[in-house]
């Protein structure tokens, strides 16, 4: 069962432009949603992250969206550089239960073009 | 300083094998983790630890099995190596608790010949 969906699964979008990754939730229980960025050869790291309680979170180019009645967040990053070409994930973790673990998106593979 | 490490980077190995990788995080965390990440990219967690006791373990195969010898380290160890464990390999950290930011180490690519 797939708890966090993602999409697009990639996406290729020109410099300057603006790169949009939706993500999905099905379990209530989630009470935090980090986004992570990967580079090649790399582990995870984290990029931004956002609580329910909220509806917006920017730091720099890079802006969470939430949506707690539509079970939805997203990530928009502004001005996109070739340096943000990468792979970006969305996560969702709860404090007990099933959600208590932190829960990934399957990823979009992101490629910013000159 | 690296605050997660993960050895060996590459572990090449022939079906069958019994390998192990170590993982080590400087960062006082009490909570450790180990990932499984394919070749489509998707992130699965295997395993968590925390102060050494486990308390997250997903549909694995007894052919894993962590061992944690004090809390800056996780190790895991592969029996019977198949096919189908060539992957990369993320050993993680964590404070613990609500927001729980997890720092990742910089992955172990196995590949089962």
């Amino acid at each position: 069962q797939q708890q966090v969906k993602q999409s697009p699964q990639s996406l290729i979008v020109q410099k300057g432009g603006i790169s949009i990754i939706n993500c999905a939730y099905e379990n209530t229980a989630f009470d935090y949603f980090p986004w992570y960025q990967q580079f090649p050869g790399k582990g995870p790291a984290l990029l931004i992250a956002i609580r329910p309680d909220v509806s917006e979170k920017k730091e720099g180019r890079f802006t969470i969206s939430f949506n707690k009645s539509a079970k939805q967040f997203s990530l928009h990053i502004m001005d996109s550089q070739p340096g943000d070409s990468a792979t970006y994930f969305c996560a969702a973790k709860g404090i007990t239960g099933t959600a208590s673990k932190l829960t990934f998106g399957t990823g979009t593979r992101l490629q910013v073009t000159l | 300083d690296t605050a997660v490490s993960q050895t060996p980077k590459y572990l090449v190995t022939q079906m069958g094998n019994d390998k192990s990788i170590k993982c080590e995080q400087n960062l006082g965390h009490d909570t450790m983790y180990w990932y499984k990440q394919d070749s489509k990219k998707f992130l699965k967690i295997m395993f968590s630890y925390n102060n050494k006791e486990l308390i997250i373990n997903e549909t694995v195969p007894n052919r894993f099995s962590p061992k944690s010898p004090d809390k800056a380290h996780l190790n895991l160890h592969i029996n019977s190596l198949e096919l189908g464990d060539s992957a990369v390999y993320f050993c993680a950290s964590s404070q613990g608790g609500g927001p729980d930011t997890q720092y990742f180490g910089p992955g172990t690519r196995l590949t089962v010949l």
